[in-house]
């Protein structure tokens, strides 16, 4: 089988720094993404790590280590809007872009 | 650029109906993929499809269906529906690259009773 596990709920105050970790067992492995979910909206893309390391976005960053099938999102300068689900999924098909998602992190920022 | 749109925003259907929803792909995009997302849970892949052909399916049964059209919009269709179909239903276009980010509509959300 697949699994993907993230903690199902982060709390953190405004201004700090969240990571959200992320263990992967799959049949497959194409890289892995993380996507933001706000309440009612769409999935939007935020990061994908197809090699080992860390990749930066704003006050995003995204890391992978491919030997330890893990994988964690690392939000700094928090803002309430931040406050959404977060979800890592990983490409599991060569030549198709589908990916399997875990059940998502709610991150909840309080002021 | 107009983003990924969906139709219907809401359905409501009665279990053994079928069912179509609709999705607009970004402009320049050509391929789409349907995900399913239950209430709480993370979106599980349906298929994909690649200038109208299908090329990577989940693990749905056969009643789950779809098209994809030549100006790249497709359509899902789900026959004899049952109470467990109840879900959010999202379309995700992105460019033919595999490794590009997908780009979701807001889903049909569809209620089986």
């Amino acid at each position: 089988g697949q699994s993907l596990e993230q903690p199902s709920e982060v709390t953190a105050v405004e201004g700090a720094i969240v990571q959200i970790n992320c263990t992967y067992q799959t049949s497959g492995f194409y890289g892995l993404s993380w996507y933001q979910q706000h309440d009612g909206g769409a999935p939007t893309f935020l990061s994908y790590n197809a090699l080992d390391g860390l990749e930066e976005t704003g006050r995003f960053s995204s890391f992978l280590s491919r030997s330890d099938s893990y994988g964690y999102l690392l939000l700094q300068e928090l803002q309430m809007k931040d406050s959404a689900s977060y979800f890592c999924a990983v490409r599991v098909q060569t030549g198709a872009n589908n990916l399997f998602f875990g059940t998502g992190t709610r991150l909840t920022v309080i002021p | 650029e107009t983003g990924v749109t969906q139709s219907p925003t809401h359905l409501i259907k009665t279990r053994g109906q079928q069912v179509t929803l609709r999705c607009s792909s970004q402009s320049g995009h050509n391929t789409v993929s349907w995900y399913q997302q239950a209430l709480g849970q993370g979106p599980q892949f349906i298929f994909q499809y690649y200038r109208e052909e299908e090329n990577g399916r989940g693990n749905f049964p056969p009643r789950f269906s779809g098209l994809q059209f030549p100006n790249y919009s497709s359509e899902l269709n789900v026959n004899a529906l049952e109470l467990d179909d109840s879900a959010l239903y999202l379309c995700a276009s992105s460019p033919g690259t595999v490794n590009s980010p997908l780009h979701f509509g807001n889903g049909t959300r569809l209620t089986v009773t």
